[in-house]
């Protein structure tokens, strides 16, 4: 039982670069998430997918897409990387989408762009 | 969501308890208080969750008041590897919410 897992846990882009962040969990949880962390933040949420087949923006969307491939897999894209898309990107899971459910973190991808 | 405010950062020393208060003085009746810990390029995990009262776990113990507008979040005896920052949420158990992790607080223990 792996949890949640991420790739890459590194990379770094030139600016318009593009790229896809890689996200899968095998608690057969219904809610999954993207966060970024900027240095010395907090996380703020990019997209979630409340269940399997829906999306919606969260507090920081702009610059990215995102795609829940399946009830396992939620993808994040960047289609044109801006040194300001530099950050550390958290990607989650819960069983539910209520603050009373635990969300599980992966290990994270740290992304720079130059 | 309930806003709420807790301490930017604390220091202790090894051996120490540390309590972390966490103010939320709009927390709504079937608001549940959360802590996330997160230690240094790690994600956040759970570590106690509590409504009412006074819960305890392996890792922690929860101090909720009458009121509910603020929860105390206690650490016993701390190790150099409770060095991590501590978030407090509030949220309910139905519909889907968005967490707001907010900057938490930065609890550095020394030697």
């Amino acid at each position: 039982n792996a949890g949640v897992t991420q790739t890459p846990k590194f990379q770094v882009l030139k600016t318009g670069q593009s790229m896809t962040l890689q996200c899968a969990q095998d608690m057969n949880h219904n809610s999954m998430y993207w966060y970024r962390q900027d240095p010395g933040m907090g996380l703020r949420l990019i997209y979630y997918s409340a269940s399997e087949g829906t999306t919606d923006k969260g507090e920081v969307p702009n610059g990215y897409n995102v795609s829940r491939l399946n009830k396992r897999e939620f993808s994040l894209r960047l289609e044109s990387a801006a040194p300001s898309q530099t950050s550390v990107y958290f990607c989650a899971s819960s069983a539910q989408g209520s603050s009373y459910n635990e969300q599980f973190f992966g290990p994270g991808t740290r992304l720079t762009v130059l | 969501l309930a806003k709420t405010t807790q301490p930017i950062s604390m220091d202790s020393y090894e051996g120490q308890e540390v309590n972390i208060t966490c103010s939320h003085n709009n927390i709504a009746t079937n608001d549940y208080i959360t802590w996330y810990q997160q230690f240094p390029s790690q994600g956040p995990r759970f570590i106690i969750q509590g409504y009412k009262t006074k819960v305890t776990n392996e890792v922690a113990s929860l101090f909720i008041p009458a009121d509910r507008k603020s929860s105390t979040l206690s650490l016993p005896r701390v190790s150099l590897s409770d060095t991590a920052v501590y978030y407090c949420l509030v949220g309910g158990n139905t519909g889907f919410q968005k967490l707001v992790f907010g900057t938490g607080t930065r609890l550095l223990v020394s030697p």
